[in-house]
């Protein structure tokens, strides 16, 4: 069973606007989440995280949005650079620093100039 | 180097050979991670080590999968007798003890193997 799910495998966005990727998940234990980057023949980068205890999360143009009840979190990036083509993996965990990530299979981003 | 290094990069093996894949942490880095990445899918978690104890290997597919790290820093994955499904890339992980305070993994590249 996918534990955590990223329904849209790739995404396609204008330079400047707003990029959003979705991620479900259906562990209600987990209780922090991150977004990793790829890009193709390098190992996943750590982006951002955010924690149950929070709703929301930013770091310059990226944005973390968490909502429990729904189990659904969110990555706003904002405005969207070329260079943030890539894939996208969502990641949870049950306690932070606990660090057996369940990864969701990743959306492709690319913003197109 | 300042990253992880995994090494080979790429590796292609007949069925029923055995490989080895090595992951170099970044230094001082306590915690090490194995994760296997099947196409189009995400890693998914294969086993973690605390120094040279192994704490975790709950996500290893079968015995024909062995994971060590004898002296807490260079660690070896072992695949014995390969089979086309083991074919994926595997990525080595390292952080800091508790990963500090955002539990971020540092990622090597990968060593993508190919099971004919």
């Amino acid at each position: 069973d996918q534990q955590v799910k990223q329904n849209s495998p790739s995404l396609s966005v204008q330079e400047g606007r707003i990029s959003i990727l979705n991620c479900d998940y259906t562990n209600s234990m987990f209780d922090y989440f991150l977004w990793y980057k790829k890009y193709p023949a390098e190992g996943p980068t750590f982006l951002i995280s955010i924690s149950s205890i929070k709703d929301k999360n930013e770091d310059g143009r990226f944005t973390v949005f968490l909502n429990k009840s729904a189990k659904h979190l969110s990555l706003h990036i904002v405005p969207s650079q070329p260079g943030d083509s890539a894939v996208y993996f969502c990641a949870a965990s049950v306690t932070q620093g606990a660090q057996k990530l369940v990864f969701g299979q990743g959306t492709r981003l690319t913003i197109n100039p | 180097g300042a990253g992880v290094s995994q090494s080979p990069r790429y590796k292609v093996a007949k069925r029923g050979q055995d490989v080895a894949l090595r992951c170099d942490p970044i230094s001082g880095h306590v915690s090490l991670f194995w994760y296997q990445q099947a196409l189009g899918q995400g890693p998914e978690f294969l086993t973690y080590f605390q120094n040279e104890a192994q704490l975790d290997k709950s996500g290893l597919p079968s015995d024909r999968f062995f994971a060590e790290r004898p002296e807490g820093s260079v660690s070896t994955l072992k695949i014995q007798r390969t089979q086309q499904e083991d074919s994926a890339v595997y990525l080595c992980a390292s952080s800091l003890a508790g990963g500090g305070n955002t539990g971020e993994l540092f990622f090597g590249e990968g060593s993508r193997l190919t099971v004919l």
